[in-house]
């Protein structure tokens, strides 16, 4: 699977807005790039998640530029429920495992 | 939907006993489930692939005999942690692909002591 750079941790005062970066230099043409968060002492949750156009959903945006070389994942107004390990990760086919790098963690400060 | 549910939360054991836990699809079939383990401050290790019917596929490392897996129906996948020692004091985790992504159970805290 195709590698991802994330810096190892943020820090966001709340209710504002997050941009949570991600490279993904070598990505392949059939790569989608999901994000997931694991809050402390739980499992994963997913996010998002996109190809090559900008998604929005309920609980974030993404971001993915024109060169799909790197994405950002948006949190429009930061909660402290938001303070957890966000992971970028590059999914080729249908039921392949999720591999997981180091992530940033993300801190958010009343 | 696409909820996966995971049993126990925490377990404590004594060295040497072994420990079953149990990874459920509720409301969607999984021919497929994924284990993994934390350690602290640590990503998530890949630890095995879970398949229905069939012999579970496990990571380079990863000793077979000592995590016993099995997936004998469709909502259904065991981790089992025979002979525990200390060192496999972690947090485990299971996953199943859901119709928007990978759904995680809520994972397994093992205290070996």
């Amino acid at each position: 699977d195709a590698k991802t750079t994330q810096p190892n941790s943020m820090e966001s005062n709340e209710e504002e807005p997050v941009h949570l970066p991600c490279n993904h230099s070598t990505i392949s043409g059939t790569d989608y790039i999901h994000w997931y968060r694991q809050l402390p002492s739980q499992g994963p949750e997913y996010v998002i998640h996109g190809l090559t156009s900008n998604v929005n959903n309920r609980m974030a945006s993404l971001a993915i530029a024109e060169d799909r070389k790197s994405s950002t994942l948006i949190l429009h107004r930061a909660t402290l429920r938001d303070a957890a390990v966000y992971y970028c990760i590059l999914l080729n086919s249908g039921n392949t495992p999720l591999v997981f790098g180091k992530g940033t963690r993300l801190s958010v400060i009343a | 939907g696409a909820v996966v549910s995971q049993h126990p939360s925490r377990v404590i054991c004594k060295s040497g006993t072994s420990v079953k836990i149990e990874c459920r699809s509720l409301d969607f079939q999984a021919t497929t489930m994924f284990w993994y383990r934390q350690f602290p401050k640590q990503s998530l290790m890949l630890m095995a692939t879970s398949n229905e019917g069939s012999k579970a596929t496990y990571e380079q490392g990863v000793e077979k005999d000592k995590f016993l897996i099995n997936h004998a129906s469709l909502t259904l996948s065991t981790l089992t942690v025979t002979s525990a020692h200390p060192e496999d004091s972690s947090f485990y985790i299971c996953s199943a692909r859901g119709t928007y992504g990978y759904t995680f159970g809520s994972g397994t805290r093992l205290t070996v002591v």
